[in-house]
């Protein structure tokens, strides 16, 4: 069971949209619509930011939109803005009740 | 609101037993439609999902760790904890309790993570 595929490091400037990737198999992402994608500030936990491919949680802004195809699923930020800047990771359900993270993208504003 | 806060030892030596608790409160681990579980990072490294453990002590494990860990909860004590065993410097990361639901891979609560080091 191989950590889900994600790039290294994406960037943008403020106002631009950037899109993150997350590419695993039909046993993970390509078996179910539970995709979840969450973003880590340096020294702190984990946040959710997208839950079931494409839903937000309350208090996360209308910016961040998620999507999937097959075996990738994809969060996009429009608007960027400074305090986007943080390492970013897709989840995904792997059957059986367990889990399986990507490897993490650093999201760096210009 | 709901907070999880883990606790034990920060150092542990090789071969040896990592032992971690999570302590909920704001919330009951009784509540249905959620699991209980485990993430570790390692220093600059990713997640990894260890498992997770439901109220009625059903449990599921990551393939990768399966032989060495245990998670169990005791809903009296508002706790549930991790067991690793044969530890070594690998197993040296940043561990997290959080709450995920039932169906799917939502986490929507988190600790605040505990340093556990290896040497």
């Amino acid at each position: 069971q191989s950590a889900l595929t994600q790039p290294r490091s994406v960037s943008g400037s403020p106002g631009q949209s950037v899109t993150i990737s997350c590419t695993g198999t039909s046993s993970d992402v390509g078996r179910s619509y539970f995709v979840s994608w969450y973003r880590q500030h340096p020294g702190s936990a984990p946040e959710l930011v997208i839950y079931d491919v494409n839903k937000r949680p309350s208090g996360i802004p209308g910016r961040f939109s998620g999507s999937k195809s097959v075996n990738t699923a994809s969060l996009t930020i429009s608007g960027l803005q400074a305090e986007d800047e943080a390492e970013y990771y897709c989840c995904s359900y792997a059957g059986s009740n367990t889990l399986i993270f990507g490897g993490g993208t650093t999201l760096t504003v210009l | 609101q709901l907070q999880l806060q883990e606790s034990g030892p920060g150092l542990v030596r090789p071969s040896e037993t990592l032992s971690l608790n999570c302590t909920v409160s704001g919330g009951s681990l009784m509540t249905s439609g959620y699991y209980w579980g485990w993430i570790r990072q390692p220093p600059g490294k990713g997640l990894e999902w260890i498992g997770s453990v439901y109220f009625n002590g059903n449990t599921q494990y990551s393939p990768s760790l399966k032989s060495r860990v245990s998670v169990s909860v005791d809903t009296s004590r508002k706790q549930f904890s991790l067991t690793l065993n044969s530890v070594t410097a690998a197993d040296t990361a940043v561990y997290y309790c959080a709450r995920r639901t039932l169906v799917g891979s939502t986490i929507d609560y988190w600790g605040q993570g505990t340093l556990v080091t290896v040497s």
